[in-house]
């Protein structure tokens, strides 16, 4: 009965590697996100999509690329990877539509990626 | 605009005794504010939110935060902490500017000691 759910959940691979992260949520939601969160907790929002749409697209280098199959998965394809996109990548879901008109996001376990 | 500021990094109590995590914030709008706690090495919990009705907020695990308007504030507390609270808590404001727009702070970590 999870609710958000990653895959893998560690990732070690080598530089310019490929690599993709799975997101999946049973929720319901409408609205789909992926984060980074840096060695000092720092989360970084990278892009959201609603209802399959790209609404979110921070500063963030084209090797990232999210498809979003349908409303319930999100996945995130790496290309060329660098030792700076050591991290741990979040996965999180709202419903933008609720009735509480409130952007309440419900978070993945997270992927730690390492790139050697 | 939006903006949300953890006063302190680091905040370190006695089993027992109680805590207090500070959150300042900033919008033109009318935001709606989060708390979420990150357990080492896990994904982040939703502790409690204010959405405009009652401006104390009472959470899970005991958890509560006041909304003061004519502060910013938005700082959390729980009248005795236990091991188990050990964790980095993340306070995070949202309010819908023609689009959602959610910022999350820096994070304070929170030490217990026994």
């Amino acid at each position: 009965d999870t609710a958000v759910s990653q895959t893998p959940k560690y990732l070690v691979t080598q530089m310019g590697n490929d690599k993709s992260i799975k997101c999946e949520q049973n929720l319901g939601h409408d609205t789909m996100y992926w984060y980074k969160q840096d060695s000092k907790k720092f989360l970084k929002i990278m892009f959201s999509y609603n209802n399959k749409e790209l609404i979110i697209n921070e500063t963030v280098p084209n090797r990232f690329s999210p498809k979003s199959p349908d409303k319930a998965h999100l996945n995130l394809h790496i290309n060329s990877l660098e030792l700076g996109d050591s991290a741990v990548y979040f996965c999180a879901s709202s419903f933008l539509a609720g009735e509480d008109l409130t952007d309440t996001q419900y978070f993945g376990p997270g992927t730690r990626l390492t790139v050697l | 605009a939006q903006s949300v500021t953890q006063l302190d990094s680091h905040v370190s109590v006695s089993e027992g005794t109680p805590v207090l995590l500070r959150c300042n914030y900033s919008s033109s709008y009318s935001p709606s504010l989060f708390w979420y706690v990150q357990h080492p090495n896990k994904g982040l919990q939703l502790l409690l939110k204010y959405t405009s009705a009652a401006t104390l907020v009472k959470g899970i695990n005991g958890f509560e935060a006041e909304f003061k308007k004519s502060e910013t504030s938005f700082h959390l507390t729980k009248p005795s902490a236990h091991m188990s609270d050990a964790a980095e808590y993340f306070c995070v404001v949202s309010a819908n500017t023609g689009g959602f727009k959610t910022i999350f702070g820096a994070g304070t970590r929170l030490f217990v000691k026994a």
